[in-house]
């Protein structure tokens, strides 16, 4: 079956600090890659996303993502956090069979920035 | 655009109770999809509809079932209330091509 795994459940930075979200996926078709984020109390927002082409990809808000398809992963990255990035972040990644696009998402990984 | 709303924000249902949760699609989309967000997990996909047809299900029990109405807004509908399923539920909606769903807010669920 396919699934999502996203290592670090729980990520403390300090401001300034470089931020690198693990993310890796199980399986072999052709997939959609995505990061989501979802701020306290608010809804989830597309941060970036992965269809083919250049692998690094840029997303909003200074962050971006790797895909390394021989890894089967997608790292988020962002050089330097802020303290308006504490939120919940989730990898999520698209497979289709006969026309359904769903999401399978990760546990996700709660990022808190201390300022 | 008008973004995804979904109705209401929080419901409070006792086990055993049917619920049934609305969910109003982004302008020109047409296809929606519910998801379970239970605490400390990442939504879990339970069905997408496609012009008024479901087209994909989870995981999910028949009590678990929906509806999309011409205008694309659509229902989600749990009969027999369990404890487990307190949770948020989500709606998405997209243009059908699998490349990023506009998400609601979400409603959340508490079963007693």
């Amino acid at each position: 079956a396919q699934s999502v795994s996203q290592h670090n459940h729980h990520v403390i930075l300090s401001e300034a600090a470089s931020l690198e979200l693990g993310c890796n996926y199980s399986y072999g078709g052709t997939v959609n890659l995505f990061w989501y984020v979802q701020y306290p109390g608010q809804h989830l927002q597309l941060l970036l996303k992965y269809f083919s082409g250049d692998p690094l990809v840029k997303g909003i808000k200074g962050f971006e993502a790797e895909f390394i398809k021989s890894k089967f992963s997608f790292n988020l990255r962002k050089p330097s956090v802020q303290w308006s990035d504490t939120a919940e972040y989730f990898c999520a990644v698209t497979t289709s069979g006969s026309g359904t696009y769903k999401y399978i998402f990760g546990t996700g990984t709660r990022l808190k920035v201390l300022a | 655009e008008t973004g995804v709303t979904q109705s209401p924000t929080h419901l409070i249902k006792t086990r055993g109770q049917q619920v049934t949760l609305r969910c109003s699609s982004q302008s020109g989309h047409n296809t929606v999809s519910w998801y379970q967000q239970a605490l400390g997990q990442g939504p879990q996909f339970i069905f997408q509809y496609y012009r008024e047809e479901e087209n994909g299900r989870g995981n999910f029990p028949p009590r678990f079932s929906g509806l999309q109405f011409p205008n694309y807004s659509s229902e989600l509908n749990v009969n027999a209330l369990e404890l487990d399923d307190s949770a948020l539920y989500l709606c998405a909606s997209s243009g059908g091509t699998g490349d990023g769903y506009t998400f609601g807010s979400g409603t959340r669920l508490t079963v007693v």
